[in-house]
């Protein structure tokens, strides 16, 4: 099992350019979540969903959108990139909503 | 408003010894802390968890204690060793009623160092 997987590793973008996130997982998951990192900082939360075909914001869901149309895949779309969009990015799944998480290794985006 | 607080950024241990991280809650209604380990360039990985209705959950090396009437909870590492050099969160969870899907609010973090 791959577990959970992101693409791109990194990323550059200019003000004003729009970009997918990719995640996936493999072990048939529910639940999957989108967090950002910045630095000094803790997770937080911008979207999740509890199925396919199902989503709702978190705590920073502003700037971003999501969708899921498979159990496997929860990409996280950025319209009109802002240089408050640079983070770190994780993606992460877990059974049917318990807490435990399994966590993809991040995707590192600045936004110049 | 920062509901779970890591108040120390950085903790240095040598190795053998016990290193203590501490973290700090504000929402009562969180029932459920799991402590994660992030090393550089991976994603965080679970390490112990903790309902509320214990005080105390032991796996190995890694204990968790859980005070709910000062909202404060603690990871021991004993014996700390070098391959635990590792940023650890805090992160808390409301589980009673179903409707919290498994969402974790995270504290800040804190950067252990054990030194050979």
């Amino acid at each position: 099992n791959a577990g959970v997987t992101q693409t791109p590793k990194f990323r550059i973008l200019k003000i004003g350019q729009s970009m997918t996130l990719q995640c996936a997982q493999d072990m048939n998951h529910n639940y999957m979540y989108w967090y950002r990192q910045d630095p000094g900082m803790g997770l937080k939360l911008i979207y999740y969903s509890v199925g396919a075909g199902i989503t709702d914001k978190g705590e920073v869901p502003n700037g971003y959108n999501v969708s899921r149309s498979t159990t496997e895949d929860f990409p996280l779309r950025l319209e009109l990139a802002a240089p408050s969009q640079t983070s770190v990015y994780f993606c992460a799944s877990s059974r049917s909503g318990g807490p435990e998480q399994f966590f993809g290794p991040g995707t590192r985006l600045t936004v110049l | 408003d920062q509901q779970v607080k890591q108040n120390s950024p950085s903790l240095s241990v040598q190795e053998g010894r016990i290193s203590i991280l501490n973290c700090d809650y504000t929402n009562s209604m969180f029932d459920y802390f799991l402590w994660y380990k992030k090393y550089p360039a991976e994603g965080p990985t679970f390490l112990i968890s903790i309902s509320s209705i214990k005080d105390k959950n032991e796996d190995g090396r890694f204990t968790v204690f859980l005070n709910k009437s000062a909202k404060h909870l603690s990871l021991h590492i004993v014996p700390s060793q070098p391959g635990d050099s590792a940023v650890y969160f805090c992160a808390a969870s409301s589980l009673a009623g179903g409707t919290s899907y498994g969402k974790l609010t995270f504290g800040q973090g804190t950067i252990l160092t054990v030194h050979p």
